[in-house]
């Protein structure tokens, strides 16, 4: 059964840095482009940032864009998110997910998703 | 980017009725739409692509159409596992994706 599992959301100051991390497991992780998307709280669904399976093409949402680098270690079936200048617009849960296709480019579409971890941007 | 507008916002229905929810695309998105559920602190839950391919091991009361701009997801027989807030998103230009802004479907 695939599984994803996201760590390393907390409470963090505005200008502050995090980085976020989803463990990978029962699928060929290199071979799936990964995805983050986020939810604010009591709101609907935002794409943040993308990744190719190799990592050589990376897609930022220009509200992150900059800002936020996405990045994975194949050998550690790890995909990350590192945000820095946080601002309190960036607070949501935090979600990784799979691409459905098999292609290392992806399609943008997600077939499985982690549970999320909250990030809170606040003094 | 791609605007998605999501109708109705939200809707009542009871168990049992016909439930049909709409995505309007800002430009011709051929057919590269999908639709999400999710329920109340769960993750999203893919249910169609490509505008009406069903993804696996979901029912079949479930169905989408549409092609262009327009599109629709369908729940033929609302069942009580069904109560829940659904999303569509384009894929056609990637990036950016873009999703519709929901649509939460509650017990009448």
């Amino acid at each position: 059964e695939v599984h994803l599992l996201e760590s390393g959301g907390v409470l963090v100051q505005p200008g502050g840095s995090l980085r976020l991390s989803c463990a990978a497991s029962a699928f060929t992780f290199n071979s799936a482009a990964m995805s983050w998307v986020r939810q604010a709280p009591g709101k609907g669904l935002e794409w943040v940032s993308s990744i190719s399976g190799s990592g050589g093409t990376k897609y930022y949402a220009d509200s992150v864009k900059g800002r936020f680098t996405i990045s994975r270690d194949n050998s550690k079936n790890t995909l990350y998110l590192q945000m820095n200048n946080l601002r309190g617009g960036d607070t949501a849960i935090y979600y990784c997910a799979k691409d459905r296709s098999p292609s290392v480019a992806g399609t943008g579409t997600f077939d499985y998703w982690g549970q999320g971890t909250l990030v809170t941007v606040s003094s | 980017a791609i605007r998605i507008t999501q109708s109705p916002s939200s809707l009542s229905a009871s168990t049992g009725d016909r439930v049909t929810i709409t995505c309007r695309a800002s430009q011709s998105i051929s057919s590269y739409l999908a639709w999400y559920q999710q329920k109340p602190g769960k993750a999203p839950k893919l249910l169609i692509y490509a505008a009406s391919t069903l993804q696996g091991g979901v029912p079949s009361r479930f169905s989408g159409s549409g092609s262009g701009t327009d599109f629709t997801l369908t729940i033929s027989w609302l069942q009580s596992e069904d109560f829940a807030t659904y999303y569509c998103q384009q894929y056609y230009t990637y990036p950016p994706l873009t999703f519709g802004g929901g649509t939460k479907v509650e017990i009448k």
